[in-house]
């Protein structure tokens, strides 16, 4: 099966620092990423998204990044706000039988004013 | 607002007793996914359901059940229910497959006393 790792719990930056959040995965054959955010009280709010035909995708202040070779996902979040404090996710879509997407444990990011 | 919507919020009940969620996907959207959150097994994946057909199965359990009516909105049955039960569950659409953005509400918050 698919085993989807974060390589830290908590990550904790200053406003205005950017923030690079990474993420592990196992089965080769993946081909669809996604980064989501979960705010507490809230579901997971999604993101970008990235596939496997690309290496880097952008967005607002946003940017993931797929190294398909040592299979790892990375967010980079530009100029960090506290309001970008929350709990994110990556999930990779697994292919066995049908396709279902396995989410990762989950990275706290805080952000200090 | 992701265009999910999950009711109830809440639902507190006893062990052993049978309850119902309900999601009303975005407007378009033809897959639903359910999901359960809980602290120590993070969000994992239990059923899709793609335009009333049921698509795709996680990890479900024999006493959990769900349906996706002609007007798209879904319905997670859980019975004969256990402490162990405790958890949030989320429903997510997508416009087609798992292969596109999911959406999530922002779920139900299951007590079970």
């Amino acid at each position: 099966g698919e085993s989807v790792g974060l390589h830290l719990p908590t990550l904790s930056v200053q406003e205005g620092d950017n923030s690079i959040i990474n993420c592990a995965y196992s089965n080769s054959a993946s081909d669809y990423f996604i980064w989501y955010k979960q705010e507490s009280g809230k579901g997971p709010q999604f993101i970008i998204d990235i596939r496997s035909n690309m290496d880097k995708r952008q967005g607002q202040r946003v940017t993931v990044l797929l190294n398909k070779t040592v299979k790892h996902l990375s967010l980079q979040i530009a100029a960090t706000q506290p309001g970008d404090s929350a709990v994110y996710f990556c999930a990779v879509l697994v292919h066995s039988g049908y396709s279902t997407l396995t989410f990762g444990k989950g990275t706290m990011l805080l952000v200090s004013p | 607002d992701s265009g999910v919507t999950q009711t109830p919020k809440h639902l507190i009940t006893a062990t052993g007793q049978r309850v119902t969620l309900r999601c009303s996907p975005r407007s378009g959207d033809l897959s639903v996914y359910w999901y359960q959150q809980s602290l120590d097994q993070g969000l994992q994946f239990l059923i899709q359901y793609y335009n009333g057909e049921e698509r795709a199965k996680g990890n479900i359990l024999e006493r959990f059940s769900a349906q996706q009516f002609p007007d798209l909105h879904s319905e997670l049955n859980l019975s004969s229910l256990e402490l162990g039960d405790s958890a949030l569950y989320f429903c997510a659409s997508s416009v087609e497959d798992s292969n596109q953005p999911q959406h999530f509400g922002d779920g139900t918050r299951l007590s079970i006393l």
